[in-house]
This record gives structure tokens, sequence and C-alpha cells, in this order.
């Protein structure tokens, strides 16, 4: 069965301060890898896409890299607006629909 | 275009009353998903369409879960016998194909059952 696993739950930090968010995945055969980001009350925001181990891509501060089994979300310097709960999701090349993990709740603190 | 659009974004619903729910995808988009999303938790798959066409369902979806999507343009969920378990964000997704562009998620209606 296709799994989504997210670390940590929860996520501190001060500005400035870099860090790294965790997804683990088990897909039976891994369509694409996609990153979202979720402010309260509002519907995810489409981040990246990767589709192959080795992959990279970036955003201003945020950069997402794929290996077969995990994908890191990099937070360079992060500001207080970068304050989000991020969503790792997974879509396999038999079925069309999105599995996603649980989230990480970044909270960055001025 | 504006995006996916959800109505309403709130409903109040007593325990037992239908309620139904709307969702007008971007309109180049053919796919068109449900996803359910309680406090803390990631979204979760309901059902998905391909133009007009339901492709799947959630084993977790119970029968008092219906989709429609006529004409494979806007979408509507409607829940029965509403329970307060039922109590979650409803998001709705548009994509193009297989989304190798990425989903395109909208602001979800808030339901909550008392």
């Amino acid at each position: 069965e296709d799994q989504v696993t997210q670390s940590p739950e929860a996520l501190r930090l001060q500005e400035g301060e870099s860090s790294s968010l965790n997804c683990s995945y088990t897909v039976s055969g891994l369509r694409g890898l996609f990153w979202y980001r979720q402010d309260p009350g509002k519907g995810p925001e489409f981040l990246f896409t990767l589709y192959s181990a080795g992959e990279e891509k970036e955003k201003e501060r945020l950069k997402a890299t794929l290996t077969k089994k995990e994908s890191f979300l990099h937070i360079t310097a992060p500001k207080p607006e970068d304050s989000a709960t991020y969503l790792c999701a997974v879509s396999s090349s038999n079925t069309g629909k999105l599995i996603f993990g649980q989230g990480t709740t970044l909270q960055v603190k001025p | 275009d504006t995006g996916v659009s959800q109505n309403p974004r709130h409903k109040i619903t007593k325990r037992g009353q239908n309620v139904t729910f709307r969702c007008d995808p971007i309109s180049e988009h053919n796919r068109l998903y449900w996803y359910r999303q309680t406090l803390g938790q990631g979204p979760e798959f309901l059902t998905y369409f391909q133009n007009e066409a339901q492709l799947e369902k959630s084993r977790l979806l119970s029968d008092r879960f219906s989709a429609e999507r006529p004409k494979g343009s806007f979408s509507t969920l409607e829940i029965q016998r509403t329970e307060q378990g039922d109590s979650a964000m409803y998001l709705c997704a548009s994509s193009l194909g297989q989304g190798a562009k990425g989903y395109t998620f909208g602001s979800g209606t808030r339901l909550t059952v008392v």
C-alpha cells in the first residue's frame, strides 16, 4: 500500500536558522512527489514536483531533493512568513490520486 | 481563470441533515479530486473524476457520501444523514491529465456537524 510519512510533526526555528523537513515514502511505481504549503484555514498551495531520484528544485528559500526512498525540503535562512504546514504527497503509476503525509508544521520566530 | 472555487466556505449543520458542496475546477483541467482533512492531518483521498467519469472511490467512503460531475465541469459532493465524525475540511483539487504540472486545490469547505 502506498504510504507517506513526514517528520518531524512540528518544528520551531529562529529566523535565519536553516533546517530540513523529511518525507519518507513507499509507493508502487512513483509517478511524482509533490510538496505543498498550507496556511491555516486555506487549501494546499503547490510548491514543487519531483519525478526521479537525484532531482532538485528550488524556489526562494526552499529547496526540494529526492532519493528513491525519501525527499527533503531544505529551508535556508527562514523568515516568519515561511511559517506554515508543509505537506508531502506522492502519485503512483497505478492511480491518479495523491497520497499525503500528515504534514510538518513549521513555526519561524523573529 | 481564478483557480479552483469551492462553495460554501463554511457550513454548520445539525446531525442527520444532508449537505451538498460545490467545486468549480480550473476550466481546462479534466481531472477533479475530493479530499477530506481533519485538524493536524494531511488531506485524505475520497474520490476523483476524469471528465464526467468517476474513476476511483476510497474504500473509506461510506455510502452516505456521493459525488457527481455532470458534463465534466463542476462537481458536487453530497453527505447524507451527517454525523459528528463528518466534521472536517472538504477540499477539491483539479489537474490537467495526471497532474504533471501539479494539482491545484481550492480553499475548501469547512463542515461542522452539531
